[in-house]
């Protein structure tokens, strides 16, 4: 039963442009993150966010921004996209921040393809 | 800093024949917990098995793993692969506010 929701499935635009995902979960939980799966499948955790406050920013290109209007929501946007930046973008959740044996729950990812 | 080395990139596989996906990590932290997540083609990623036991077998939906903290290993493994199998594996570790995967190993199960 999926309940880690991301929105667009897909999406394809140029060099430069702007984009924006949308996640939201449904379980309850306090902490939200941003994996980035690669061409070859690598995941790379980008960004944790714990009860709607930025926890860790991993060396992402400033870009990249978060946002988070709750702890439910968790969103991302690229401003000016590459052409490194097509990928896989997964948002997943965990119960709470730092307890090792969380599991994570993601969502179907969002695709990205920058022509 | 933690990793975790999934050796093999591809894994192809004859229906009926035992699957073992190999996994082995370094972390400074003493209790991590080690964990196998699957990820079939058009569905999210999701848990399969996770285990912070020393030498204690841990088993789901056919597929289990022993973490052998001597040897820093956690090895997916199950008697009979099925064509259903056949999908992304990560290995990862958590430890310390930190979730690292492996690279991940494709499993490809064929007739």
């Amino acid at each position: 039963e999926t309940a880690v929701f991301q929105t667009p499935n897909y999406h394809v635009t140029q060099v430069g442009n702007e984009v924006s995902f949308n996640c939201k979960q449904t379980l309850g939980h306090d902490t939200m993150y941003w994996y980035k799966q690669d061409s070859k499948k690598l995941l790379k955790i980008m960004f944790s966010y714990n009860n709607k406050q930025l926890i860790v920013n991993e060396t992402v290109p400033r870009r990249f921004s978060p946002q988070s209007s709750d702890k439910a929501h968790l969103n991302l946007r690229i401003k000016s996209v590459e052409p490194e930046d097509s990928a896989v973008y997964l948002c997943a959740s965990s119960l709470d921040w730092g307890a090792s044996q969380n599991t994570l729950y993601f969502g179907a990812g969002t695709r990205l393809s920058v022509l | 800093g933690d990793s975790v080395t999934q050796t093999e990139g591809l894994v192809t596989l004859t229906e009926g024949l035992p699957v073992m996906l190999n996994c082995t990590y370094q972390t400074i932290y003493s209790n991590p917990f080690l964990f196998w997540y699957v990820h079939y083609l058009n569905e999210s990623p999701r848990l399969l098995l996770k285990s912070s036991t020393d030498n204690k077998r841990t088993e789901h939906q056919g597929f289990h793993a022993t973490l052998h903290k001597s040897s820093s290993s956690f090895h997916l493994q199950k008697s009979s692969a099925q064509l259903s199998d056949s999908a992304l594996y990560y290995c990862a570790l958590a430890g310390n506010y930190k979730y690292v995967f492996g690279a991940g190993t494709r499993l490809k199960v064929i007739a």
